[in-house]
């Protein structure tokens, strides 16, 4: 069975700071899907990155980072010089391989990172 | 950008009321899902479906839950008769492929609010 882990809760920073959000997988599949989500206050969810389980090349994209390390089994998420905008809950999902073309894998998702960010 | 647009934004019903909360895919997408968020938890899975059929539900999809995909546009989940512990933020999504070709994840919807009082 496949699980997340996000171990922190709840985070607070000042804005311009750096900030880390962790997360931590387990699946027994080779090939396997994770992402990461924002849920601003307004609820809806926002789709940041997908990563395939065979790539562990770090992604950057503008302000966010991500650290794959497979050896570790974590996908850890970098924001930095955090922006008040950027207080949300994040979420961290994975979604093992489908077993054929014609079924659909869910994503299991960790409990979330509430981030605050203070101006 | 194509989007899922779910209907209503938020839908107050009564215990033991039957609801249908509805959803518009992305046209070109083959793979629909419901996932529900009670208020300050994480996201669950509840049912993935393709080619007019379940694919994988989870757990809490019981005989209390259905979905359909009555015409070629719409996505529905009913809720046979609701409970207060259905209450909930009801997030769908669909995508393209089952997820090993895609280069984007599932998209969601903006979600459906659903208090049962």
């Amino acid at each position: 069975a496949q699980k997340v882990t996000q171990a922190q809760t709840e985070i607070s920073v000042v804005e311009k700071e750096d900030v880390t959000l962790d997360c931590v997988y387990e699946t027994r599949d080779t090939t396997y899907y994770l992402f990461w989500y924002k849920q601003p206050p307004s609820g809806e969810l926002v789709f940041l990155i997908r990563r395939n389980s065979f790539d562990e090349q770090n992604e950057i994209s503008g302000r966010y980072s991500w650290n794959f390390q497979k050896s570790t089994s974590s996908f850890n998420f970098t924001i930095t010089a955090s922006q008040v905008v950027d207080s949300a809950v994040y979420f961290c999902a994975l979604s093992e391989s489908p077993i054929s073309s014609g079924s659909a894998r869910q994503l299991t998702f960790g409990s979330g990172t509430q981030l605050t960010v203070l101006p | 950008e194509p989007e899922v647009t779910q209907t209503p934004s938020h839908q107050v019903t009564q215990m033991g009321q039957e609801v249908i909360l509805r959803c518009v895919p992305i046209s070109n997408h083959l793979y629909f899902y419901w996932y529900r968020q009670i208020l300050g938890q994480k996201v669950e899975f509840l049912v993935s479906f393709y080619n007019n059929e379940i694919s994988e539900k989870s757990e809490i999809f019981d005989d209390q839950f259905s979905v359909e995909r009555p015409d070629g546009s719409n996505f529905t989940l009913k809720i046979r008769s609701t409970k207060l512990e259905d209450s909930a933020m009801y997030f769908c999504a669909s995508s393209a492929t089952g997820g090993l070709y895609e280069t984007k994840s599932a998209f969601f919807g903006q979600g459906t609010r659903l208090t049962v009082v």
